[in-house]
């Protein structure tokens, strides 16, 4: 059962618009939740994250949005640059029994043309 | 300050063979943590480990896959009599003790195993 959904496998974008990337999740005992950056043959690379208890956090060109009513969170990248070209993943950190464990959604592909 | 270690980046084994995966965790981080990554799929979570502790390992397989985090060194991912099913990426993160700094982990590059 996949617990954090990334539905969207792929999104082209125009350079200079806003990507918006969505994932949802189905355990409710999430607590925390995080987007990682992952290009080809490198491992993921941190990019932002939030607590369950907020529903923004923004970071430069990034921001994370949360709507724990919807179990949806989605991460807007403005403007979009080209080396923003990636796989993005949602992951998902549980709060109890799972410890420290991350779920991961299968990732989308964001592709920013020129 | 170097990030997370891993070696090899590829691993050719045959069938049958032994794999060991290391990873040397950032400076000042004391848990570890091994995911495996299917072609066409999301990481999935196998062990997490404090210094000489296994603290869960839900998500290893049951028969031949074992994890260890020593006193001193890395830490060590075993494959014993791979398969080809095990031909996957194999990424290791790290995070700091305690919790007060959030819960991100910081991923190394990945060690690509080929079972041939």
């Amino acid at each position: 059962d996949q617990q954090v959904k990334q539905n969207s496998p792929s999104l082209s974008v125009q350079e200079g618009r806003i990507s918006i990337l969505n994932c949802d999740y189905t355990n409710s005992m999430f607590d925390y939740f995080l987007w990682y950056k992952k290009y080809p043959a490198e491992g993921p690379t941190f990019l932002i994250s939030i607590s369950s208890i907020k529903d923004k956090n923004e970071d430069g060109r990034f921001t994370v949005f949360l709507n724990k009513s919807a179990k949806h969170l989605s991460l807007h990248i403005v403007p979009s640059q080209p080396g923003d070209s990636a796989v993005y993943f949602c992951a998902a950190r549980g709060s109890t029994g799972g410890g420290n464990k991350l779920t991961f959604g299968t990732g989308t592909q964001l592709k920013v043309e020129l | 300050n170097a990030g997370v270690m891993q070696n090899p980046r590829h691993l050719v084994r045959r069938r049958g063979q032994e794999a060991r995966l290391r990873c040397s965790p950032m400076k000042g981080h004391s848990h570890v943590y091994w995911y495996r990554q299917l072609p066409e799929e999301g990481l999935k979570f196998m062990v997490y480990l404090q210094k000489e502790n296994i603290i869960d390992e839900s998500g290893m397989p049951k028969e031949r896959f074992s994890a260890e985090f020593p006193k001193e060194g890395p830490s060590i991912l075993r494959i014993q009599q791979v398969v080809r099913g095990d031909s996957a990426a194999y990424f290791c993160a790290s995070s700091p003790p305690g919790t007060s700094g959030g819960y991100e982990q910081y991923f190394g590059p990945g060690t690509r195993l080929t079972v041939t």
